[in-house]
């Protein structure tokens, strides 16, 4: 299977600032890569399709970049309902591989 | 609009079967092009892809849960379904089921349920 190694696990970080969060596959991977945001209690939420198209609805401030094994997701100005963990995860194989996730806190 | 509910018992016992449905709303489970999916994840753990269910009722499974699950869908109920034997409390999670489309030639999951947890305790 392919490994998706996200970092880092968890980020302090204030309204307004730009954050960026890394997603590495163990291999190649193209473009496929997704990015999902998850809230406390709640089921994840698509963000990022094909490594940097932003699914419908949601904010412009969020991108995603990368291509081959190296990804990333980059918040621009944070609001604070942005505050929740992310995850990736590839698409190119059979076995649906998510990242370990990266919590995003409150600085 | 697509909506997506687990149902199924809370509390299963150590080395019996999990069962639970997923209930597809909004749409035929049988129309378009769709994966079913389930998903797990462990109380402040990660998410664990534990298979798929296709249209076509093709299915596929995570290698490290293969011999013990069973993924299924009943077209009459526009419902999908999973199996999952023998079981410890290293299974104890909020199981969710989700759909995977293919968006721009690239499957991702657009539509989850709520999740539904599931304890395994005696």
């Amino acid at each position: 299977d392919i490994q998706m190694t996200q970092s880092p696990s968890s980020l302090s970080a204030s309204v307004g600032d730009r954050v960026t969060i890394t997603c590495r596959a163990s291999q190649s991977i193209s473009s496929y890569l997704n990015w999902y945001q998850q809230k406390p209690g709640k089921a994840p939420k698509l963000l990022i399709y094909a490594a940097s198209s932003l699914q419908s609805g949601v904010p412009s401030r969020f991108s995603g970049s990368g291509s081959g094994t190296d990804f990333t997701l980059t918040i621009s100005s944070l609001q604070p309902e942005d505050f929740a963990t992310y995850y990736c995860q590839q698409s190119y194989s059979t076995l649906r591989d998510f990242g370990q996730g990266t919590k995003l806190e409150i600085k | 609009q697509v909506q997506l509910q687990e149902s199924g018992p809370g509390l299963v016992k150590p080395s019996q079967t999990l069962s639970l449905t997923c209930t597809v709303s909004g749409g035929s489970i049988s129309s378009g092009s769709y994966y079913w999916s389930w998903i797990r994840q462990p109380a402040g753990k990660g998410l664990e892809w534990i298979g798929r269910i296709y249209t076509s009722g093709s299915t596929n499974y995570n290698p490290s849960l293969k011999s013990r699950v069973t993924i299924s869908v009943d077209t009459s109920k526009n419902q999908f379904s999973l199996k999952l034997s023998s079981v410890t409390a290293a299974d104890t999670a909020v199981y969710y089921c989700a759909r995977s489309s293919l968006v721009t030639a690239i499957w991702a999951f657009d539509y989850w349920g709520q999740g539904t947890l599931v304890t395994v305790s005696s």
